[in-house]
């Protein structure tokens, strides 16, 4: 299972643009990439799932560069909303699932 | 549909106590999981089903933990006996397939606390 790393934390101000990035270099061919968020007492939440390259969707962006080594979720002109723990994912669309979550980046927006 | 339904909400019980937890998952998803979330650990997987079927069970902690899925709208979490370190938010989670880039929908967990 490829492993994932990202920041513990992070604080951006409202409006600001935030780009939290999570390493895989282990990564395989297989492996698709997925990013969840979870806010205090509530279970996590889809947000955005990638290959390669861009995907964008009403809530995010994810920037995969060509080596899939790392990837970008971008969030636009947060709002306080926002905080909330950030987890990446790998999975492997050929296997059974294990999903396993890492610690995730604590997002801060401050007013 | 209604989502993944945990119940109970929270569970305060004694140590020594069983507990059961139990989840109703998204109906025609084939796949189930149990989380784990502390402050120390985070979310850990616990184990997860495949069409009913405990697929890995590897996360569990110890005998005292156990799962069964009797149908595919139905599982419990049993823990017998509790301990107090068995305090955390227990997550289900369930998906429509098999795969492992399958999107996970989530309960609002069960908040048990063993005193």
């Amino acid at each position: 299972l490829a492993k994932t790393t990202q920041p513990i934390s992070m604080d951006s101000y409202e409006g600001q643009e935030v780009n939290i990035t999570c390493s895989h270099n282990n990564i395989a061919t297989n492996d698709y990439i997925t990013w969840y968020q979870q806010f205090p007492s509530q279970g996590p939440r889809f947000i955005i799932q990638g290959y390669k390259t861009k995907v964008t969707n009403e809530v995010a962006s994810l920037f995969i560069p060509a080596d899939r080594k790392s990837s970008t979720l971008s969030l636009p002109r947060v709002s306080l909303s926002d905080t909330a723990v950030y987890y990446c994912l790998v999975g492997d669309i050929a296997g059974y699932q294990k999903v396993t979550f890492g610690t995730g980046t604590k997002l801060q927006v401050i007013p | 549909d209604a989502g993944v339904i945990q119940s109970p909400r929270h569970e305060v019980t004694e140590m020594g106590q069983e507990v059961t937890l139990r989840c109703k998952p998204i109906s025609g998803h084939n796949s189930l999981f149990w989380y784990r979330q502390t402050m120390m650990r985070g979310l850990e997987l616990l184990i997860y089903f495949n069409n009913n079927v405990p697929i890995d069970d590897s996360g569990m902690p110890e005998d005292r933990f156990s799962a069964k899925m009797p149908n595919a709208s139905f599982s419990t979490l049993k823990i017998q006996p509790s301990e107090p370190r068995d305090s955390a938010v227990y997550f289900c989670a369930s998906s429509p397939g098999t795969r492992g880039n399958e999107k996970l929908f989530f309960g609002s967990g069960t908040q048990l606390s063993v005193l």
